[in-house]
C-alpha cells in the first residue's frame, strides 16, 4: 500500500503572506503515461471536501491561480502565493496510483 | 447543478448493520463511477469503496472488504453502501463522490463530493 505523509500537520498563516505544504508518498506517483497520479483537496470548516488540484498540477475549475502545486516522484508541493481568509481549512494530498490513499492533512488557520 | 445528497446515517449498536444512499442529480449518472469517503474523527479522509459506471468493477479499503456491499442503481441515479457487523472505527463521516474519468476508464480523483451522512457506532 502506498502510505502518504504530509508537513507541516498545522500551519498558522499570516494574511497576504506566502504558505507551502509538503506531501511525500511511500513510492513514486509517476506513472508511466506520464502522469503524476497526486490530487490536492481542501476542506474548509463545516463544508465537504474540494478538489483544488488534479493529476500532479492541474487546477480544477474555479481554484485561484494563486494556488499551484508541483513535485515528481516521491516528493509534493502545493503552495499559496497570497494567503487569503478563505484558504483556512484542512488539505489532503491523495495518490490515486494505486486504489486510493489521503495524507493525514495539514491545518492551516490565520494568525 | 450536480449534487450528491447522501441519508441513512445515525446512531447503530456495534455488529448491527447499516445502509447509506446517496442521490445524485444534475449530471448523467450512469456516465460516471462512484465512491464513498469517510472522515473519521481524528483520522481524516479514508475511501471506502468505489464502483465503476456498470457495477462490472468494484472495489473496497481492506478495512471494509467482506463486510460492506456497494451498488448502485442507474434508473433511479442512486448509489448505496450496505455496511454489517460494524465497529467502533466505523464511526465516521460519509462521503458520496463522483469519479473524475466517465465510462470505460478509472478515476483519477473525486471531483464532487456531498455533504455527507454520519454514522455513530456505539452502544
Amino acid at each position: 500500500d502506498i502510505v502518504m505523509t504530509q508537513s507541516p500537520l498545522s500551519l498558522p498563516v499570516t494574511p497576504g503572506e506566502p504558505a507551502s505544504i509538503s506531501c511525500r508518498s511511500s513510492q513514486s506517483l509517476l506513472h508511466n503515461n506520464g502522469y503524476i497520479y497526486l490530487n490536492w483537496y481542501l476542506q474548509r470548516p463545516g463544508q465537504s471536501p474540494q478538489l483544488l488540484i488534479y493529476l500532479g498540477s492541474n487546477r480544477a475549475s474555479g481554484v485561484p491561480d494563486r494556488i499551484s502545486a508541483s513535485g515528481s516522484g516521491t516528493d509534493f508541493t502545493l503552495k499559496i502565493s497570497r494567503v487569503e481568509a478563505e484558504d483556512v481549512g484542512i488539505y489532503y494530498c491523495m495518490q490515486s496510483l494505486q486504489s486510493f490513499t489521503f495524507g493525514p492533512g495539514t491545518k492551516v488557520d490565520l494568525k | 447543478e450536480v449534487q450528491l445528497v447522501e441519508s441513512g446515517g445515525g446512531l447503530v449498536q456495534p455488529g448491527r448493520s447499516l445502509t447509506l444512499s446517496c442521490a445524485a442529480s444534475g449530471f448523467t449518472f450512469d456516465d460516471y463511477g462512484m465512491h464513498w469517503v469517510r472522515l473519521v474523527p481524528g483520522k481524516g479522509l479514508e475511501w471506502v469503496a468505489g464502483v465503476n459506471w456498470n457495477s462490472e468493477n468494484i472495489a473496497y479499503a481492506d478495512s471494509v472488504k467482506g463486510r460492506s456491499i456497494i451498488s448502485r442503481d442507474n434508473a433511479q441515479k442512486s448509489l448505496h453502501l450496505y455496511m454489517s457487523s460494524l465497529r467502533l472505527e466505523d464511526t465516521a463521516l460519509y462521503y458520496c463522490a463522483r469519479g473524475d474519468a466517465g465510462k470505460y476508464l478509472v478515476d483519477n480523483y473525486f471531483d464532487t463530493w456531498g455533504q455527507g451522512a454520519p454514522v455513530t457506532v456505539s452502544s
